[in-house]
């Protein structure tokens, strides 16, 4: 079975200040996807990357980056010097063929809550 | 580009009536549709998996007879719960893809209330 662990439920900073977002998770798959999405007050997901599992390059979007080590299962988004507009819940996810009859389904973590004090 | 748009974005009803709630994908053809319920500070629950022209694929546990998925086009899935109750209240997420590695893009949301 798949399983995404987000260990921390929430994290306040002060604005400017760099937050990283934990994931784990835990996948009988070779191919897989990872991916983070982002949910604001509104509820709506805003979808901020996907990494595939052959590519370990680490990624880099303005003030995201995020932390593939396929060794320890990992998929961290770090945000530096963060800003109010970061704050929202911060979902990990992960879909292969085990998720769900070869269908590619998400699993997702819990969610992180991330608050940015101005 | 990957719009998913989903109306209404919010709903009142009564005890016993039925609400319908549609998802679009504005700019590209999903083949699939995954239709997801999601309570107060919990993480999304996937209720169930949509292929457009064919009967969608339920999770253990959700009650295809009342919630009613209909795909009839690329572009368009509807949600229809039926002879709703106060404890179906809730907010119900879509998203769209295009095929099975594709990134899934989710709409806005619904918020449904029922008294």
């Amino acid at each position: 079975a798949q399983k995404v662990t987000q260990a921390q439920t929430e994290i306040s900073v002060v604005e400017k200040e760099d937050v990283t977002l934990d994931c784990v998770y835990e996948t009988r798959d070779t191919t897989y996807y990872l991916f983070w999405y982002k949910q604001p007050p509104s509820g709506e997901l805003v979808f901020l990357i996907r990494r595939n599992s052959f590519d370990e390059q680490n990624e880099i979007s303005g003030r995201y980056s995020w932390n593939f080590q396929k060794s320890t299962s990992s998929f961290n988004f770090t945000i530096t010097a963060s800003q109010v507009v970061d704050s929202a819940v911060y979902f990990c996810a992960l879909s292969g063929t085990y998720s769900g009859a070869g269908s590619y389904q998400l699993t997702f973590g819990k969610g992180t809550k991330l608050s940015v004090i101005p | 580009g990957a719009v998913v748009s989903q109306h209404p974005s919010r709903v009142i009803c009564k005890s016993g009536t039925s609400v319908k709630i549609e998802c679009r994908s504005l700019d590209f053809q999903a083949t699939t549709m995954f239709w997801y319920r999601q309570f107060p500070k919990q993480s999304l629950m996937l209720m169930a998996t949509s292929n457009e022209g064919s009967k969608a694929t339920y999770e253990q546990g959700v009650e295809k007879d009342k919630f009613l998925i209909n795909h009839a086009s690329l572009t368009l899935s509807t949600l229809t719960v039926t002879s709703a109750h106060p404890e179906d209240s809730s907010f119900y997420i879509c998203s769209a893809r295009v095929d099975r590695r594709e990134t899934q893009y989710f709409g806005p949301g619904t918020r449904l209330l029922v008294l």
